[in-house]
């Protein structure tokens, strides 16, 4: 059990584009999500936080309006990187709770290149 | 603030070898302590955790760490290592409120 899917799991898109992706958890519901931003050979940094139905808690020098999330459910988080560019061109990784004080349990990741 | 520090980014091991990995973390309080491993191109699989509990922590793979509280370390250790233990490997320290903070990453790479 606790699986956590992302789709796409890669994505090349033209600059200036808005791409979409989604965090799901399969099997169990997330009473929050983090979404994580890795750069080759880096480790990850967190983004934000998300919790069901409320807005989420982004970390310093995080872009609230470049990264939009949305926690529609508890089961499904969407991170929508708006007007991409090639700087935005990075590993997207999403991670879910089950409750408070348990383990994050981390999704495959989604590869974003931005043209 | 919390923090993690990893030495060495980049780790060889000939197979068969014992495998370190050290990490060593800095707080005031109690953490919450954890190894994570990477392949490439893919999310990261949780290999153990320390909560409080026991100071030794077994995890998957044949994996160890153990918490010093003397020392603010948690290295992970495996007595023989495996080809396919060649992976990124990451530490990460949490202090109850979910949030995790990651150290640098290191690779490690197993010599045939």
């Amino acid at each position: 059990g606790a699986v956590v899917s992302q789709h796409p799991s890669w994505v090349i898109c033209k600059s200036g584009t808005s791409v979409k992706i989604e965090c799901r958890s399969l099997d169990f519901q997330a009473t929050t999500m983090f979404w994580y931003r890795q750069f080759p050979k880096q480790s990850l940094m967190l983004m934000a936080t998300s919790n069901e139905g409320s807005k989420a808690t982004y970390e310093q020098g995080v872009e609230k309006d470049k990264f939009l999330i949305n926690h529609a459910s508890l089961t499904l988080s969407t991170l929508t990187v708006t007007s991409a560019h090639p700087e935005d061109s990075s590993f997207y990784i999403c991670s879910a709770n089950r409750g408070r004080n348990s383990e994050q349990f981390f999704g495959p990741g989604t590869r974003l290149t931005v043209l | 603030a919390q923090s993690v520090t990893q030495l060495g980014s980049h780790v060889s091991v000939s197979e068969g070898a014992l495998v370190l990995l050290r990490c060593n973390y800095s707080s005031s309080v109690p953490p919450y302590l954890f190894w994570y491993v990477q392949y490439p191109n893919q999310g990261l699989q949780l290999l153990l955790k320390y909560t409080s509990a026991a100071t030794l922590v077994k995890g998957i793979n044949g994996f160890e760490a153990e918490f010093k509280k003397s020392e603010t370390s948690f290295h992970l250790t495996k007595p023989s290592a495996h080809m396919s233990d060649a992976a990124e490997y990451f530490c990460a320290v949490s202090f109850g409120n979910e949030k995790l903070t990651f150290g640098t990453g290191t690779r490690l790479t197993i010599i045939p």
